[in-house]
């Protein structure tokens, strides 16, 4: 079945950069885009930006521009996450997750959906 | 920025009762609504997407209705697994955002 595995928990120190896998099996690797999501405890997730897998092209939150970068390594079915200059702020749970759509008979896109996600990376940022 | 905005914040109910969680957005985003269940410690998991297409696997006791700027899920014959968060998040433009959660508590 389709499946999203991230790597595991990390601490850095405020200034720091941090770097998040995610490993796509069950499915082709370029079909779907691969968005990234943040959560702070008791918080809604808040959307960081998309790479789309099979050209490598990204487009990010206004917020986050400038400090994220998302690559992926099409060999290893993996795509990355970096997030530079940390701030405690940034101390939160990111997931990848992949995005579905549905299309009119046209070819037009017509909706959108985050299915599935990864288990979440719990990124602590200290100061 | 579309902002979403769930009601209520939390909610108590017991096992067999029916529960709403309403949406509403900022501005029109037609049906590109959906809706995520998130358990402590977990991912969000799909349920409802286009506004009220059942993913695949989720029971017939949830469904999803509404359209324009206003949305909601009900629960019927409230499960002991159906105990969790609840969020709802538009993709009619972009950025995605996310409402700010939902809690079903017993």
């Amino acid at each position: 079945q389709e499946q999203l595995v991230q790597s595991g928990a990390e601490v850095k120190e405020a200034g720091a950069s941090i770097k998040v896998s995610c490993k796509a099996s069950g499915y082709p690797f370029t079909t779907y885009n691969v968005h990234w999501v943040r959560q702070t405890s008791g918080q809604g997730p808040e959307w960081m930006g998309w790479i789309n897998p099979s050209s490598g092209n990204t487009e990010f939150a206004q917020k986050f521009q400038g400090r994220v970068t998302m690559t992926r390594d099409t060999s290893i079915t993996t795509v990355y996450m970096e997030l530079s200059a940390l701030r405690s702020d940034d101390t939160a749970i990111y997931y990848c997750a992949t995005e579905k759509r549905s299309f009119e008979s046209s070819g037009t896109s017509l909706y959108s959906w985050f299915d599935p996600w990864g288990q979440g990376t719990l990124v602590t940022v200290s100061s | 920025d579309i902002q979403m905005t769930q009601s209520p914040s939390s909610l108590a109910a017991s096992v067999g009762d029916r529960v709403t969680v309403s949406c509403r957005a900022s501005q029109n985003i037609d049906s590109s609504l959906n809706w995520y269940r998130q358990k402590p410690g977990k991912a969000p998991q799909l349920l409802i997407y286009a506004a009220s297409s059942p993913q695949s696997g989720v029971p017939s006791r949830i469904t999803g209705g509404g359209s324009g700027t206003d949305f909601t899920l009900t629960i019927t014959s409230l499960q002991p697994e159906d105990f969790a968060t609840y969020f709802c998040q538009q993709t009619y433009t972009t950025p995605p955002t996310f409402g700010g959660g939902t809690t079903v508590a017993i």
